[in-house]
């Protein structure tokens, strides 16, 4: 099972907004409605920021919103905020043995 | 309050084993699985294995069979690595996710640092 394909780096300006994909196959993906993302600051556990796709975890800001067509899922991060640079990762499920893929990862920098 | 303790950091010698756990609090033992990410240095993550502690189901990522073996007992999980290589250098991250299939992994621990150097 391959990495999920991200972005190395996306960049924007505070109160802008970066969108993030993540391609995988029909395999994971495009299968299913099972993907999360999770933001990772340095030095830092990572935290689960968006999963089944689009829904929120509690305490998780709106402006992190997630969506998905075909084999592609994509993280939007509106009105871009200093915390918000780090590195995110998306995961997806590829069935019963491979329950999670990773994303490449991708940095994020507020200019 | 969702916790995961992890063991300390280690340093190994290519070619010994290791055994590193987690231990959780403030969930409901048949409600959670528990799972190991693994993370190189300056690289990105890579899921490992998971098991359920309520039954020992396990799920052992391909690239990591025959390498590692992952058991529980009650809140702890262990990740035991059977012949360290260089290689394994790394974070190794565990966390935990709802008993449902496809769910996220939810909560994460801090870490453990493995080091393998010859």
């Amino acid at each position: 099972q391959s990495a999920l394909t991200q972005p190395r780096s996306v960049s924007g300006s505070p109160g802008q907004s970066v969108t993030i994909s993540c391609t995988g196959t029909s395999s994971d993906v495009g299968r299913y409605n099972f993907v999360s993302w999770y933001q990772q600051h340095p030095g830092k556990a990572p935290k689960l920021i968006i999963y089944d796709v689009y829904k929120w975890p509690s305490g998780v800001p709106d402006r992190f919103s997630g969506s998905k067509s075909g084999n592609t899922a994509s993280l939007t991060i509106s009105g871009l905020q200093a915390e918000d640079e780090a590195d995110y990762y998306c995961c997806a499920y590829a069935g019963t043995n491979i329950p999670y893929v990773f994303g490449t990862g991708t940095e994020v920098t507020v200019l | 309050e969702v916790q995961l303790v992890q063991s300390g950091a280690e340093v190994k010698k290519p070619g010994e084993s290791l055994q590193m756990s987690c231990m959780g609090s403030g969930y409901s033992l048949n409600s959670y699985w528990i799972g190991w990410v693994r993370q190189m240095p300056g690289k990105g993550l890579e899921w490992v294995a998971i098991i359920s502690p309520a039954d020992s189901d396990t799920r052992i990522s391909p690239s990591f069979q025959g390498r590692v073996t992952i058991s529980a007992d009650m809140y702890t999980a262990y990740l035991h690595w059977i012949r360290l290589q260089a290689s394994d250098t790394a974070m190794y991250y565990c966390a935990i996710r709802p008993a449902v299939t496809g769910s996220p992994l939810e909560y994460w621990g801090h870490g453990t640092l493995v080091t393998v150097s010859s």
